[in-house]
C-alpha cells in the first residue's frame, strides 16, 4: 500500500512568517507530487506541482522534492489569515491515479 | 471556463433509496475519479476511469457503481445507499498523456443518508 504521510497540525504561524509544510512518501518510483489547499467543506485547489528535485517557486509558494529522501515539502512566504486552509500532499502513484496524504491543518494568525 | 461540476450538491435521502450523483468536465480530459472524504480518513478514492468505457476500482468501492459512456461525464451510483455512506463527495479529472497528472475537483456533494 502506497502511504503519503503528512503531520495533522495544527501548524500554527503568525501574519507574515513563513509556513513550512512537510510531506514524506513511500513509493520510491513516483514521479509527480503536488499540493492542494482545501478549505474547510470546499473542494481541494491545485496550487503546486513538482516534478524534478529541487525547488519551483510561484509566487509566495516554494514546492521543494527530494526523491532521494522521498520527501516533498510546501514552504508559504509572508503568510495571511486568509492562507489558514488544509493543505494536502499528493503523490502520483500510476497513470492519472494519486494517493493522498490527509493533510496539514494551518492557521495563520492576524 | 474549465470546470468539473457536480449534481447535486447536497442530498439528504433514506436508506435504500437509489441515488445518482452525476459529474461532468468540459476540459476533453480523459481521467475522471470519484473520491469521499470523511473527517480523520482523508479523500479516498471510490472508482477511476481512463476513458469512455473503461473503469476500475479504487480503494473503497463496495457499494458504488459507476458507468463511462461519454467522455466528458462521470455518474456515481448508490443502488442502495447506507447510513454509512454519508460523506462529502468529489468528482475530479486529468489528462493521462504528457506525464502531468494535475487533477481537478468539482465543487462536491454532500450526502446524507438516514
Amino acid at each position: 500500500q502506497k502511504e503519503v504521510e503528512q503531520n495533522s497540525g495544527p501548524l500554527s504561524v503568525p501574519e507574515g512568517a513563513i509556513a513550512s509544510l512537510n510531506c514524506t512518501y513511500s513509493d520510491r518510483g513516483s514521479q509527480s507530487f503536488f499540493w492542494y489547499r482545501q478549505y474547510s467543506g470546499k473542494s481541494p485547489e491545485l496550487i503546486m506541482s513538482i516534478y524534478s528535485n529541487g525547488d519551483k517557486e510561484d509566487g509566495r509558494f516554494t514546492a521543494q522534492l527530494n526523491k532521494a529522501s522521498q520527501y516533498v515539502s510546501l514552504l508559504i512566504r509572508d503568510s495571511q489569515p486568509s492562507d489558514s486552509a488544509t493543505y494536502l500532499c499528493a503523490v502520483n502513484e500510476r497513470y492519472s491515479t494519486l494517493t493522498f496524504g490527509k493533510g496539514t491543518m494551518l492557521l495563520v494568525s492576524p | 471556463e474549465a470546470q468539473v461540476t457536480q449534481n447535486p450538491r447536497y442530498l439528504i435521502t433514506v436508506t435504500g433509496k437509489k441515488l445518482t450523483v452525476t459529474c461532468s468536465q468540459n476540459m476533453n480530459h480523459e481521467y475522471m475519479s470519484w473520491y469521499r472524504q470523511d473527517p480523520g480518513l482523508g479523500l479516498r478514492q471510490i472508482y477511476y476511469s481512463m476513458n469512455v468505457e473503461v473503469t476500475d476500482k479504487g480503494d473503497v468501492p463496495e457499494g458504488y457503481k459507476v458507468s463511462r459512456k461519454e467522455k466528458r461525464n462521470f455518474p456515481l451510483i448508490l443502488e442502495s445507499p447506507s447510513p454509512n455512506q454519508t460523506s462529502l463527495y468529489f468528482c475530479a479529472s486529468s489528462l493521462l498523456g504528457g506525464g502531468r497528472y494535475e487533477q481537478y475537483f468539482g465543487p462536491g456533494t454532500r450526502l446524507t443518508v438516514t
